[in-house]
């Protein structure tokens, strides 16, 4: 069965540093999504993105925060200058259409020293 | 503000009971999803919901749009159901998801 992928499952990073999270979405999808989850809190929506192009964004995904899809078949969130608060889970989801059922990658645990 | 409540926040139940959760929200949507948290963290689609309801095994889920309400029920629930529910709204303004914060199950056997 198809599935997201993230990588790395953890990263370790000191604070000013960049990070760049990386998903690959099922190979048929075309809309892609970044969530974040601050530990013991709700999860969050950050950007969706959908022909090569963000089409929403949440007041969290500032001028810090970019997603690209460099190839056909990567989803990446970069973070230029990483904060103690960045530290979370950071989920990747994708979905055929933007209504459809999204499917979730496991997480990557970004810890900001 | 929270623009998705769920109730209630903890819920601990016996095997085989029928299990319900309950989501209002306060913006106007477009679609409703449950989602499943599992205890490692990893978080699963069980429905989409635009209008009426929805079926899958022993998960039930309804979507009420004009009283923005949606229940999730589960019906002779298992231990292996032990996880956080979540509701999340795709807005119809904005073009947001709210999620709420979630129903952590407990089921006993």
């Amino acid at each position: 069965e198809p599935e997201v992928t993230q990588t790395p499952s953890h990263q370790v990073t000191q604070m000013g540093q960049e990070v760049i999270l990386r998903c690959v979405p099922i190979s048929n999808h075309l809309y892609f999504y970044w969530y974040r989850q601050i530990l013991g809190q709700k999860v969050e929506f950050l950007v969706s993105f959908y022909n090569n192009e963000i089409s929403e964004k949440s007041e969290i995904f500032d001028d810090q925060f970019s997603v690209e899809r460099p190839d056909g078949s990567n989803f990446t969130l970069k973070i230029r200058s990483t904060k103690l608060e960045d530290s979370a889970m950071y989920f990747c989801a994708s979905s055929e259409d933007v209504l459809d059922e999204q499917f979730f990658g496991p997480g990557t645990r970004l810890t900001v020293l | 503000k929270n623009e998705v409540e769920q109730s209630p926040q903890n819920l601990t139940a016996q095997e085989g009971e029928f299990i319900t959760i309950n989501c209002s929200y306060s913006v106007g949507i477009s679609a409703l999803h449950w989602l499943q948290q599992h205890p490692g963290g990893g978080i699963v689609s069980l429905f989409m919901l635009s209008s009426g309801k929805k079926k899958h095994g022993r998960l039930i889920a309804t979507i009420n749009i004009q009283e923005k309400h949606s229940s999730l029920h589960i019906t002779a629930s298992h231990p292996r159901d032990s996880a956080v529910y979540i509701c999340a709204v795709y807005s119809n303004t904005g073009n947001q998801f709210y999620f709420g914060t979630g129903t952590s199950l407990t089921v006993i056997p």
